[in-house]
């Protein structure tokens, strides 16, 4: 089975700091993403990365930013965290197909609580 | 402006009680619709995907059709595990081949 693994299920951080969201995969996806979902809105895309070292900016990519140095590990960044950047974050990964949108696998999800 | 809506917000069945899900959708060239089921506190689920008018998928209690312009999930005698929020999501055109427009979801509680 594929298998996405975030780094935490529940983080509680204070506004301003620096915070880290960790994500791995053990399938060699090439493409990675980071999401934020919050009540009524669905799910919103922060980030997204096609190969290692590559992003590209999302919907709501501003106070974010990311790294990917290998494959498998996509990181998402809160360069300072604000209150309205409470939310659950989601990361997924899943293969590239020329094109074609193929079936993304998520990960757990991160309920991160900025005071 | 491509959109995706999905009805009702919620809904509440009986056990064994038959209903759908509907995913509408206004998006220049779709290119897939993708069903997703989330439950509490988790990521969510892949389902199904469907790619053309006509088609119809099918996983158990579910069944997924798709028209031109929406989607249904049908849910056949439903039991109270089936209780999640199922999220429908759509791949627009080839100028956004990395991003899936997603609708707010439909949470569905069935009771026994």
């Amino acid at each position: 089975d594929v298998k996405v693994t975030q780094s935490s299920r529940y983080l509680v951080k204070r506004t301003g700091e620096k915070v880290f969201l960790e994500c791995v995969q053990d399938m060699d996806h090439e493409n990675m993403f980071w999401y934020r979902q919050d009540p009524g809105l669905g799910l919103r895309l922060i980030y997204f990365s096609y190969d290692v070292k590559m992003k590209e900016k999302g919907d709501i990519p501003e106070g974010y930013s990311v790294s990917r140095e290998k494959k498998e590990r996509f990181s998402l960044i809160l360069e300072s965290a604000s209150t309205n950047q409470t939310s659950m974050y989601l990361c997924a990964s899943r293969w590239d197909r020329g094109g074609m949108n193929t079936e993304a696998f998520f990960g757990q999800g991160t309920r991160l609580t900025v005071v | 402006e491509d959109q995706v809506t999905q009805s009702p917000e919620a809904l509440r069945l009986q056990e064994g009680e038959s209903s759908s899900l509907n995913c509408s959708y206004t998006v220049s060239g779709l290119r897939g619709l993708f069903w997703y089921r989330q439950d509490p506190g988790k990521g969510p689920e892949f389902l199904f995907t469907l790619y053309s008018a006509g088609e119809e998928k099918e996983k158990e209690r579910l069944k997924a059709t798709l028209t031109k312009k929406e989607s249904f999930l049908h849910i056949t005698a439903p039991k109270p595990e089936d209780s999640a929020t199922y999220l429908c999501a759509v791949q627009a055109s080839m100028d956004s081949n990395y991003q899936l427009i997603w609708g707010a979801g439909t949470k569905l509680i069935i009771k026994p």
